[in-house]
C-alpha cells in the first residue's frame, strides 16, 4: 500500500514553455501533498504544500506564480512549472501524506529545460 | 546554522559490515523522526519512522533518538550490496506535517 506515482517520470522542453507534472496517490486518498525539488547531490527542498480544495501554501522563496499548484482531488495534485528556464530544471518529487506525520513519496520526475 | 545536519560521507563498507549514519538537529520541537532510503534518480523510501526519544529496530534497522543531545541515528547490519542508496533523516514538528530534511549520507556497500 501507499504508492505515489508521479507522470511523466522525465521531460524535456524549450525554455519559454510550461511542463505539468502530476502526482496521484493510488491507493489512499490524500488530503495534503507536499512538492519538493532536489538539486544534484542535495537534499530535498520543499516547495509548496498542496491542500486538496483550497490554494497551495508556498515555501519562502518560492515564485508562486512560476509554480502553479492545483489539489482538484483527494488522489491527485499537479505542478505547472511557467515559462520555463534552464534554471528550473531539477529533479521535482511529490509526496502524499498518508498518516500523522508520515508522507509517502513518488518516483520523481527530472525536468530538463533547453 | 541548517536545522538538520548529517555526516555527508561518502561512506564505504565492505558486506556484512555494521553501518552506521547519524543527524543532530538543533529545533526541540521535532517530534518526529524518519529514515529515508534513495536510490539514484528515485524518490526516498520511508525506512523507518519514529516518535520522541527511543529506539525502533526492524529487520536489520535499528533507528535510535535521543532528543536530550537532539542527535538521531540508523544502523544497518549485516549490510548488503542492495543497501548501497543515499539515507536521508527527516524531522518533523508534532502536528506540523512538514519535514526538514538532512543533506543525505550516500553508502556503498561492497561485495
Amino acid at each position: 500500500g501507499a504508492v505515489v506515482s508521479q507522470h511523466p517520470s522525465w521531460v524535456i522542453c524549450k525554455s519559454g514553455t510550461s511542463v505539468k507534472i502530476e502526482c496521484r496517490s493510488l491507493d489512499f486518498q490524500a488530503t495534503t501533498m507536499f512538492w519538493y525539488r532536489q538539486f544534484p547531490k542535495q537534499s530535498l527542498m520543499l516547495m509548496a504544500t498542496s491542500n486538496e480544495g483550497s490554494k497551495a501554501t508556498y515555501e519562502q522563496g518560492v515564485e508562486k506564480d512560476k509554480f502553479l499548484i492545483n489539489h482538484a482531488s483527494l488522489t491527485l495534485s499537479t505542478l505547472t512549472v511557467t515559462s520555463a528556464h534552464p534554471e528550473d530544471s531539477s529533479f521535482y518529487i511529490c509526496s502524499a501524506r498518508g498518516g500523522p506525520n508520515e508522507q509517502f513519496f513518488g518516483p520523481g520526475t527530472r525536468l530538463t529545460v533547453l | 546554522q541548517k536545522e538538520v545536519e548529517q555526516d555527508p560521507g561518502p561512506l564505504s563498507v565492505p558486506e556484512g559490515a555494521i553501518v552506521s549514519l547519524n543527524c543532530t538537529y538543533s529545533n526541540s520541537a521535532f517530534q518526529y523522526f524518519m529514515w529515508y532510503r534513495q536510490y539514484s534518480r528515485k524518490g526516498p523510501e520511508l525506512l523507518m519512522y519514529t516518535y520522541s526519544s527511543g529506539n525502533k529496530e526492524d529487520g536489520r534497522f535499528t533507528a535510535q533518538v535521543d532528543k536530550s543531545s537532539k542527535y538521531i541515528s540508523l544502523f544497518i547490519r549485516d549490510s548488503q550490496p542492495s543497501d548501497s542508496a543515499t539515507y536521508l533523516c527527516a524531522m518533523s514538528v508534532s502536528n506540523d506535517y512538514k519535514l526538514s530534511f538532512g543533506a543525505g549520507t550516500t553508502v556503498t556497500v561492497r561485495a
